[in-house]
């Protein structure tokens, strides 16, 4: 398993663009890079996700370098509603283990006023 | 299209009583999850269902047991509940364990408070 490094907790304001940046050194060639998003009192909920360079929806953006060993998601403006946790998950290889998803405790993005 | 929901959303248990918890998916999933998420942790899995007809043991399998009744529904069931499995439950459901695009869906979760 690819274990992942990202910060405890990040603070920011409204209409300011958040850069929140995983670490995974071990991650292998076929696994993806997912981010998930919880709110409080629900399950968490898919954002993005890609294997290489860039990707972006209405959402987000994933930013990952050649090496694969790191990966930045960014949120463009964000608003109030932004405050949440925050996983970065490295995806098994197919076929091997559990087939469940590894959640770290995640980045607490706390947005202020 | 409800997604994935879990039934009851909130629910209070002695030690040593059992219970059991719904999951039901309407995405015609062929893999479904259970995990629990300890305040200001991450999410653990408990059991998982492959596909229909196949559960296996997750990283915290020890007192909880599943049953994948159909493709839609999977449960979890505490034969004797214990104040350490006070926690929020949740279940998850996605298309395919092949898939290496692992989008998983979650519930609501369950909150379970074991006195």
């Amino acid at each position: 398993l690819a274990k992942t490094t990202q910060p405890i907790s990040m603070d920011s304001y409204e209409g300011q663009e958040v850069n929140i940046t995983c670490s995974h050194n071990n991650i292998a060639t076929n696994d993806y890079i997912t981010w998930y998003q919880q709110f409080p009192s629900q399950g968490p909920r898919f954002i993005i996700q890609g294997y290489k360079t860039k990707v972006t929806n209405e959402v987000a953006s994933l930013f990952i370098p050649a090496d694969r060993k790191s990966s930045t998601l960014s949120l463009p403006r964000v608003s109030l509603s932004d405050t949440a946790v925050y996983y970065c998950l490295v995806g098994e290889p197919v076929g091997g283990g559990a087939d469940g998803l590894t959640f770290g405790k995640g980045t607490h993005l706390i947005i202020q006023p | 299209n409800a997604g994935v929901t879990q039934t009851p959303k909130f629910q209070v248990l002695k030690t040593g009583q059992s219970m059991t918890l719904q999951c039901a998916q309407d995405m015609n999933h062929n893999s479904m999850y259970w995990y629990r998420q300890d305040p200001g942790m991450g999410l653990r899995l408990i059991y998982y269902s492959a596909s229909e007809g196949t559960t296996d043991k997750g990283e915290v399998p020890n007192g909880y047991n599943v049953s994948r009744l159909n493709k839609r529904e999977f449960s979890l069931r505490l034969e004797s509940a214990a104040p350490s499995q006070t926690s929020v439950y949740f279940c998850a459901s996605s298309e395919s364990p092949i898939s290496r695009v692992k989008t998983q869906y979650f519930g609501p979760g369950t909150r379970l408070l074991v006195l």
